[in-house]
This record gives C-alpha cells, sequence and structure tokens, in this order.
C-alpha cells in the first residue's frame, strides 16, 4: 500500500534556530516528492520537488533531501522566522496517467519569539 | 491570474442539506481534484478530472459528485449532507501527469461544517 509517514507530529522551536522535518514513504513506481507548506485557513503551496535522481533541493531557508535507496527526505529550515509557523507536508506523486498524490499528514511547525 | 479560487469560505449545513461547492481555475490546466482534510490528517482525493467531460473517483468519493463540463470549472456536490462530512475542502489543478508538469496548485479551500 502507497503510504508517507512523517515526525514529529508537531514541533516547536525558537525564532532563529535550526529545525529538521522527516518523511518516509513506501510508493511505486516513484515519480516525485514534495515538500508542500501549508499556512492556517489556506491551501498548501509547492516548497520544493525531487525527482528519482535529485538527492537535494533549496529554496531560500528551505532545504530538502531525499534518499531513494532508503525511500526518506527530509526538510531542514534554517535560522526559522516567526512566518515559519506552518503545517509541512510530504506528498509523494507514483507515476501514473492521473497524477494523483499520496500526502503525509503533516508536521505541525510552531517559531516562537 | 487569480489562480484556484473556491467558494464559498465557509458554511454551516443541516443534515440531508445538500449544496455545491465551487471551484474554478483559470490557468487553463487540464487536472483538477477535490481533497478533503480532517483535523491532524493527510488530505484525501474525493474527485479528480484529467480534462473536460472525463471525471474518476478518488480514495473517498462516498456522499459526493463532481462534473466537468469546462476547463476551468470544477464544482464538488454533497446530495444529503452528514455530520461525517464535516471537513475542510480543498480544489486543486495541475497542467497535466507529467514529471515537472504536475505540480499541483490548490484554492483557499471551503470549511464545511453539518450539524
Amino acid at each position: 500500500k502507497n503510504q508517507v509517514e512523517q515526525s514529529p507530529q508537531s514541533l516547536i522551536i525558537l525564532e532563529g534556530k535550526n529545525c529538521t522535518l522527516q518523511c518516509n514513504y513506501t510508493v511505486s513506481p516513484f515519480s516525485n516528492l514534495r515538500w508542500y507548506k501549508q499556512d492556517t485557513g489556506r491551501g498548501p503551496v509547492s516548497l520544493t520537488i525531487m525527482t528519482f535522481s535529485e538527492n537535494t533541493k533549496s529554496n531560500g531557508r528551505y532545504t530538502a533531501t531525499l534518499d531513494a535507496d532508503t525511500k526518506q527526505s527530509s526538510l531542514h529550515i534554517t535560522a526559522s522566522q516567526l512566518s515559519d509557523s506552518a503545517s509541512y507536508i510530504c506528498v509523494v506523486s507514483a507515476k501514473s496517467n492521473t497524477g494523483k498524490l499520496i500526502f503525509g499528514q503533516g508536521t505541525t511547525l510552531q517559531v516562537k519569539p | 491570474n487569480a489562480g484556484v479560487t473556491q467558494t464559498p469560505k465557509f458554511r454551516i449545513l443541516k443534515i440531508g442539506q445538500s449544496m455545491t461547492l465551487q471551484c474554478a481555475q483559470d490557468m487553463n490546466h487540464n487536472y483538477m481534484y477535490w481533497y478533503r482534510q480532517d483535523p491532524g490528517m493527510g488530505l484525501k482525493l474525493i474527485y479528480y478530472s484529467v480534462g473536460a467531460g472525463i471525471t474518476d473517483k478518488g480514495e473517498v468519493p462516498n456522499g459526493y459528485n463532481v462534473s466537468r463540463s469546462t476547463t476551468e470549472d470544477f464544482p464538488l456536490r454533497l446530495e444529503l449532507a452528514a455530520p461525517s462530512q464535516t471537513s475542510v475542502y480543498f480544489c486543486a489543478s495541475s497542467y497535466s501527469a507529467l514529471a515537472g508538469e504536475d505540480t499541483q496548485y490548490f484554492g483557499p479551500g471551503t470549511r464545511l461544517t453539518v450539524l
């Protein structure tokens, strides 16, 4: 069964600190993996996308890594800001002609001043 | 471009009532999706469409119906609302299902409560 598991479920850090969010997946055949950011009351917005051959991708202070062998990904946030408070969702797509995605349950990050 | 728009933003229904959640996109995307998001859970696919006139069931289609008469619009219909349908509903669209073109863009969501 295609699944995406994220950890931790929630995280509280102080402003300026770094943090790393984890994602494990069992999706086959694998197409790509995305990290989405979802602000409270808003729809998810794509942060990064990685295909099988890519093992790291950055978007400003966000850096995603992918280990396709162990089927693990991480999202590292550097020098956190209050605006980073959100839910971060790991999303994996399998190769198909439907575009269906498999969503993790998300990690809720709270950045405190 | 407005992107993906959804109406209404909030709605309260009584058990057994019906309603239609509206979704529109102005990016000329072929693929459109409806998801529901329950607290602490990942998004679950209700229905999707790969083009005008073509729709198919997702993971949790029971109690819902969709239509896709135009490329731009993808309404979701609840016929007999039940408390289990209390959720936040997101519409999304993508250009295609091909790698590099399959990023899904989400609307702002509709928060539905069934009492």
